[in-house]
């Protein structure tokens, strides 16, 4: 059972505009959101992550919007670029006594045309 | 910087057959991570492990088992392949306190099982 549901699963932009992923949660207990980002034949990296306790982190081009109540975080990637193109992986976690392990979206795979 | 090394980048196999995949990381982390990724399925947990002989299941253990015998080093084993394991197969390293989460990945390993 996906515990983490992302969407779209494929998105194409224009050089310039800005890409949106979006990612919705059930499990209350979630306090951690990261971001990864794939290319590739490369293993996922981390590109930015949350915690509830605010509503929005902006690294550069990337920000995460959170909004506890809906249950629902996205990425917005600012003048995407053709170095954005791959794929993207919103994930959730919560602490515990055995430590933790990330649950990951489906992916989006994003393709930015020049 | 971290480095997460899987054995092998390619590995082709015969149904039935015993497969080890070795994982390494050379930061002294605690939780180590094994991860399946399949084309509209995203990345999903297998196993992890939070220390040195400790192992949890993830969401899709069945068919897989892990040996961690010293930290560095977490390895899958598939008893006997099947062809529905033919995958990427993703390992994860991480500090393992709150706070810092973050997983690095190594490049993966393609398996398919024949």
């Amino acid at each position: 059972q996906q515990q983490v549901k992302q969407s779209p699963q494929s998105l194409i932009v224009q050089k310039g505009g800005i890409s949106i992923i979006n990612c919705a949660y059930e499990n209350t207990a979630f306090d951690y959101f990261p971001w990864y980002q794939q290319f590739p034949g490369k293993g996922p990296a981390l590109l930015i992550a949350i915690r509830p306790d605010v509503s929005e982190k902006k690294e550069g081009r990337f920000t995460i919007s959170f909004n506890k109540s809906a249950k629902q975080f996205s990425l917005h990637i600012m003048d995407s670029q053709p170095g954005d193109s791959a794929t993207y992986f919103c994930a959730a976690s919560m602490n515990s006594n055995s430590g933790y392990a990330l649950n990951f979206g489906k992916g989006t795979s994003l393709l930015v045309t020049p | 910087d971290v480095k997460v090394t899987q054995s092998s980048r390619y590995l082709v196999k015969r149904t039935g057959e015993k497969v080890f995949l070795e994982c390494v990381q050379d930061m002294d982390h605690e939780n180590m991570f094994w991860y399946r990724q399949d084309p509209g399925l995203g990345l999903r947990l297998i196993y992890f492990s939070y220390d040195v002989k400790m192992k949890e299941k993830g969401d899709i253990p069945e068919g897989y088992s892990v040996s961690r015998e010293k930290k560095e080093r977490f390895s899958l084993i598939l008893e006997s392949a099947s062809t529905n394991q033919t995958s990427m197969y993703l390992c994860a390293s991480s500090p393992g306190n709150r706070g810092n989460e973050k997983l690095f990945f190594g490049s993966g390993t393609q398996l398919s099982v024949l």
